[in-house]
């Protein structure tokens, strides 16, 4: 079973701050890494994936960088907005399937 | 962008009956669809992989007769979870993806089950 974890579990900031989460997995047999967010009510929302050690993508404010020899990931939010509001997910793809962590659920406070 | 429909978004059953969940892709075909549980504070645990026009392929220790998924056609994929009892009673989503390299999956929006 692979063991996919995320940091922190959850996460509570104020609007304007700026953060960050991480996601390790094993580095053995990488193939690519997926990051969605999650907001109550809605369907998971692909933000990225990302498949080459030291990538490096952005979406608006939020970013990601992967390390795939040690095997994490990091997602920043610079400068939060209570519209971040969501649980953040990342999954490596292995065999032709995600497997998920349990992710990061973040409240931004206005 | 992708869109996947998922229905009913939430049900409420009597143990011993069968429950059918359908997932639509709408503005693309899917040849592959994902089945999900989630049980509380645990993570997405992948059930069954459907492909369309053949078996679906399911993860190890999930009974395929007790969940069975059909996938009929390039856009249509359903999960019914037969003679359901309380401890099925979970969060049921779907996927798919258009172009997973690029873009990753298109989720449903997932089915709350309670079975009573």
């Amino acid at each position: 079973i692979l063991n996919v974890e995320q940091s922190p579990q959850s996460l509570h900031v104020q609007e304007g701050d700026s953060t960050n989460f991480t996601c390790s997995f094993p580095s053995s047999n990488f193939y690519a890494l997926h990051w969605y967010r999650w907001e109550t009510a809605k369907s998971p929302e692909a933000l990225f994936v990302m498949t080459l050690n030291g990538d490096e993508k952005k979406k608006g404010r939020i970013s990601a960088t992967l390390n795939t020899k040690e095997g994490y990931s990091y997602l920043y939010i610079k400068g939060s907005q209570p519209e971040d509001s969501a649980t953040y997910l990342c999954a490596p793809f292995r065999i032709n399937k995600l497997i998920f962590g349990t992710g990061t659920l973040l409240a931004v406070q206005p | 962008g992708a869109v996947v429909s998922q229905h009913p978004s939430r049900v409420i059953c009597k143990s011993g009956t069968s429950v059918k969940i359908e997932c639509r892709s709408l503005d693309f075909q899917a040849t592959t669809m994902f089945w999900y549980r989630q049980f509380p504070k645990q993570s997405l645990m992948l059930m069954a992989t459907s492909n369309e026009g053949s078996k679906a392929t399911y993860e190890q220790g999930v009974e395929k007769d007790k969940f069975l998924i059909n996938h009929a056609s390039l856009t249509l994929s359903t999960l019914t979870v037969t003679s359901a009892h309380p401890e099925d009673s979970s969060f049921y989503i779907c996927s798919a993806s258009r172009d997973k390299a690029n873009y990753g999956y298109t989720f449903g929006s997932g089915t709350r089950l309670t079975v009573v």
